[in-house]
């Protein structure tokens, strides 16, 4: 049971190109989303899933798009990365988000710097 | 439209004192409360949660308290060590809003030994 286990772990892209990063839970979990992280920002919701087929748009989706075919898997991809999107990345899931209680695991963190 | 406002932004204590960070949240339907405490590198930690239908829950030196009518809920951390040195994020679960867990921005608090 590897939990929620996200890659790269750090990478680094130049001004309008694109890149995918790749969320993998093994709990069989229903709700997947994506965070990001900026200093005095908190954790802000780009995107999420509440099942296999189903995405919705969280506070900051701009830029971003996911797709979920499985329910293992939740990736994340940038259609044209700008210095506006350097940020910690964070995966996390949950069993369900429509029952309370369920604890919401993340990931380790993707940095991601936009030159 | 969802949202979570937390107070203070940073917290210095001594060590032994207590610590209280308070959160807001827009939404009256939300039904379920984490807090997250999150060290330099890490990721976020689920240390405490509570559920709508119960005013306050305690884990040993932490404890939570949530007042709906109010739509406040706080973080009460009782004899401060340095290990509690971190940022704490409050967050809620807009239930009506298709599931979306919605944090705060996070409270550095610094335990001084």
């Amino acid at each position: 049971n590897a939990g929620v286990t996200q890659t790269p772990k750090f990478q680094v892209l130049k001004t309008g190109q694109s890149m995918t990063l790749q969320c993998a839970q093994d709990m069989n979990h229903e709700y997947m989303s994506w965070y990001r992280q900026d200093p005095g920002m908190g954790l802000r919701l780009i995107h999420y899933s509440v099942g296999a087929g189903i995405t919705d748009q969280g506070e900051v989706p701009n830029g971003y798009n996911v797709s979920r075919s499985t329910t293992e898997d939740f990736p994340l991809r940038l259609l044209s990365a700008a210095p506006s999107q350097t940020s910690v990345y964070f995966c996390a899931s949950s069993y369900s988000a429509a029952a309370t209680g369920n604890t919401i695991y993340f990931g380790e963190g993707s940095w991601l710097t936009v030159v | 439209g969802e949202n979570v406002e937390q107070h203070p932004s940073t917290l210095s204590v001594q060590e032994g004192d207590s610590a209280v960070i308070k959160c807001t949240y827009s939404d009256s339907a939300s039904n379920y409360f984490p807090w997250y405490k999150q060290e330099l590198g890490k990721r976020p930690q689920l240390i405490i949660d509570i559920r709508s239908n119960v005013g306050e829950k305690k884990d040993q030196r932490i404890a939570v308290t949530l007042n709906k009518t109010a739509k406040h809920f706080s973080l009460h951390i009782t004899e401060t060590q340095p290990e509690d040195s971190a940022v704490y994020f409050c967050a809620a679960l807009f239930y009506n809003q298709g599931g979306k867990l919605i944090f705060g921005q996070g409270t550095e608090l610094s335990v001084k030994p």
